[in-house]
């Protein structure tokens, strides 16, 4: 089984409809994070989750929303799906619990959303 | 403001080594991390340099320069499968930011 665990893999959806992809880490990192990936763009960051009761916004955060459910649990919601949301979105984690910064991030297999 | 600039397309032959540059600007740098990614996976990390020099594991090193805001991925020995995207990732307390890559194409 993944360590990290993103659903749906894939999701078609309709402009308009709220849509939440849920990632699931056995991990046991503190920390936990959400990309996009857009043809050309590289990755972009969404949100980010240091602890349980610290969310903080990313660079693109606009017409996204987060809820950390567990240490091991962080969902991604589009409130009002629209075209340009159409993407390839990973969550990943990392673990800082020893405070030493290690560069390494545990990406899932990605969640590919297409908003018609 | 944060920037990052690495090359978008490099092609080698295999068995040749390939250098990718990676420039960068950003606040609070802790470290350069080094990300590869095939069509349609998901990136895996490849290495992370905190300090200045040279990072080894096997085919594949790493360089860092924190006075040049400086580093490369240097791959040895290229075989097909290094055919992939690759990301540099500078960042801070885990938080990396990536560019757009450099796609890797290795041919016979």
């Amino acid at each position: 089984d993944a360590d990290v665990t993103q659903t749906p893999r894939n999701r078609i959806t309709k402009t308009g409809k709220r849509i939440m992809l849920e990632c699931s880490q056995t991990k046991g990192h503190d920390r936990m994070y959400w990309y996009r990936q857009d043809p050309g763009l590289g990755l972009r960051l969404i949100y980010y989750s240091f602890d349980v009761k610290d969310i903080n916004k990313g660079e693109i955060s606009d017409g996204y929303s987060v809820s950390r459910q567990a240490q091991a649990k962080f969902s991604l919601s589009l409130e009002s799906a629209i075209p340009n949301q159409t993407a390839l979105y990973f969550c990943a984690t990392s673990d800082f619990s020893s405070g030493v910064n290690t560069g390494e991030l545990f990406f899932g297999e990605g969640s590919r959303l297409t908003v018609l | 403001g944060q920037s990052l600039e690495q090359p978008s397309e490099v092609t080698a032959v295999e068995g040749a080594i390939v250098q990718i540059n990676c420039t960068y600007q950003t606040s609070g740098f802790y470290g350069l991390s080094w990300y590869q990614q095939h069509d349609g996976g998901a990136p895996t990390f490849l290495s992370y340099n905190a300090l200045d020099g040279l990072e080894e594991t096997g085919r594949f090193s790493s360089f860092l320069s924190r006075s040049d805001s400086y580093g490369y991925l240097l791959l040895q020995e290229l075989q097909m499968k290094d055919s992939a995207s690759y990301f540099c990732a500078p960042g801070g307390g885990n938080k990396l930011t990536f560019g757009t890559g450099t796609q890797l194409k290795v041919e016979l």
